[in-house]
């Protein structure tokens, strides 16, 4: 089983709708959770933080997360264009040096004026 | 916010030589630095944890020997792809978080990317 799981896509939705993004971790003890956003070609960037079960909202960006399901997801609400990226989720996982984050695989997101 | 540079942003080398990628923390410093690895649609994969003043930590499955990891100073670590081939051409990304921040917060350099000819 991977540590952290999406599915690739690509996920289409019009200029407008509520975008859906879903991720799935396997080690219970991560504690942090993050979503990037990833424009080809660049480094990620991090749109969201959550630590805490339940929902964490930012601007069009809800995060919401269910521990005990191991389960995170990310809704973008009133997608635009600029919003077409790949989004990783990452979680954080204790190494010998510290913490580092896993990334899952990434979700294609393409939204069409 | 906190900046992280890379250097250089792309680099072409021949087979068999060896290059050298910079990852700088501009307005913090960082005891840890995590250098990540993404092949073409595949996700970053952790390749080690540069560690100020003492050896760097691999993962699993990532040659030591090979990938040359020396984090010389607060806000400097150094990857060093040691006789290229073409599978190592990889987009290289690295990762800083702030002393302050603590680990849950990183701040990712721009990649370098690698093509091995």
């Amino acid at each position: 089983q991977k540590e952290v799981e999406q599915n690739s896509g690509p996920l289409s939705v019009p200029e407008g709708a509520i975008a859906s993004l879903n991720c799935t971790y396997s080690d219970r003890g991560s504690q942090s959770f993050f979503w990037y956003r990833q424009y080809s070609g660049k480094s990620p960037e991090l749109i969201m933080s959550i630590y805490s079960n339940g929902d964490k909202e930012d601007g069009r960006f809800t995060a919401q997360l269910n521990k005990a399901s191991q389960y995170v997801s990310l809704l973008i609400r009133d997608s635009q264009p600029s919003d077409s990226a790949t989004y990783l989720c990452a979680v954080n996982k204790f190494i010998q040096a510290g913490t580092a984050l896993i990334f899952g695989k990434g979700t294609t997101l393409s939204v069409s004026s | 916010g906190a900046v992280v540079s890379q250097h250089p942003s792309w680099v072409i080398c021949k087979s068999g030589t060896s290059v050298k990628i910079e990852c700088r923390s501009l307005d913090f410093q960082a005891t840890t630095m995590f250098w990540y690895r993404q092949f073409p649609k595949q996700s970053l994969m952790l390749m080690a944890t540069s560690n100020e003043g003492s050896k760097a930590t691999y993962e699993q499955g990532v040659e030591k020997d090979k990938f040359l990891i020396n984090h010389a100073s607060l806000t400097l670590s150094t990857l060093t792809v040691t006789s290229a081939h073409p599978e190592d051409s990889s987009f290289y990304i690295c990762s800083a978080p702030p002393l302050q921040g603590g680990t849950d917060t990183q701040y990712f350099g721009p990649g370098t990317r690698l093509t091995v000819l």
